[in-house]
């Protein structure tokens, strides 16, 4: 299994400014995933983060709005770039082990006023 | 357009009672699905993994079976426990690296 942990756990933010959430693994992965979950919704896809390489985005996401980073193995940043209301959500990073499994982060709750 | 639903959506039940949640998947050529749970406000936590060569699977009250040619699995919980309120999700992932398509989710709700 691998543990995740993402910072901050929450946060209230003003509405165009940006947050970074970092997110630590405690193994060495090849890639990560980080996904949104809009108020009542399910888990979306944002972007597939893996180390040495650009993010691979979903559609409808783009780099400029959720630039993401990945300097190395066990660590990636996702930032949410010129917030508005509509940003609020939580966002979860996750990684896939050996035998498929997946694993997520406690979640980053943002409310953007 | 791969898609994931689940049903019922939402659901009541008293303590003690078997009950069983529902996910089906449009593309059945997968390579896991995977059950989670997720308190409100709160991350996900994994129940249980199928292989897509598995049939089913088991951890403690819960069992889980798949059947890909149908497009379907199935989530059993025996001998339900307020404590076991919380929404299920199931996902599907479609190749080894980790990447999942992930059903609306069953909120569930055990009265004492």
């Amino acid at each position: 299994s691998a543990v995740i942990s993402q910072k901050p756990s929450r946060d209230i933010c003003q509405r165009g400014t940006s947050l970074t959430i970092q997110c630590q693994v405690d193994s060495q992965v090849t890639m990560m995933f980080w996904y949104r979950q809009q108020p009542g919704q399910s888990l979306t896809l944002i972007a597939t983060a893996n180390q040495g390489s650009e993010a691979t985005y979903e559609s409808g996401f783009v780099i400029d709005k959720f630039p993401i980073s990945r300097p190395n193995l066990t660590f990636s940043t996702l930032t949410v770039s010129n917030m508005s209301p509509e940003d609020s959500s939580i966002y979860l990073c996750s990684v896939g082990g050996k035998t498929g499994e997946a694993f997520f982060g406690q979640g980053t709750r943002l409310t953007v006023v | 357009k791969q898609e994931v639903t689940q049903i019922p959506a939402a659901l009541s039940v008293p303590e003690g009672e078997n009950l069983v949640l529902n996910c089906s998947f449009t593309d059945s050529a997968i390579y896991n699905l995977q059950w989670f749970r997720q308190d409100p406000g709160k991350g996900l936590t994994s129940l249980l993994l199928i292989q897509s060569s598995q049939r089913e699977q088991t951890s403690g009250r819960l069992n889980a079976s798949l059947d890909k040619s149908s497009g379907r699995s199935t989530l059993y919980i025996a001998a339900s426990q307020p404590g076991d309120s919380a929404t299920y999700l199931c996902a599907v992932g479609y190749n080894q690296g980790g990447k999942l398509i992930f059903g609306q989710g069953t909120e569930l709700s055990v009265k004492p």
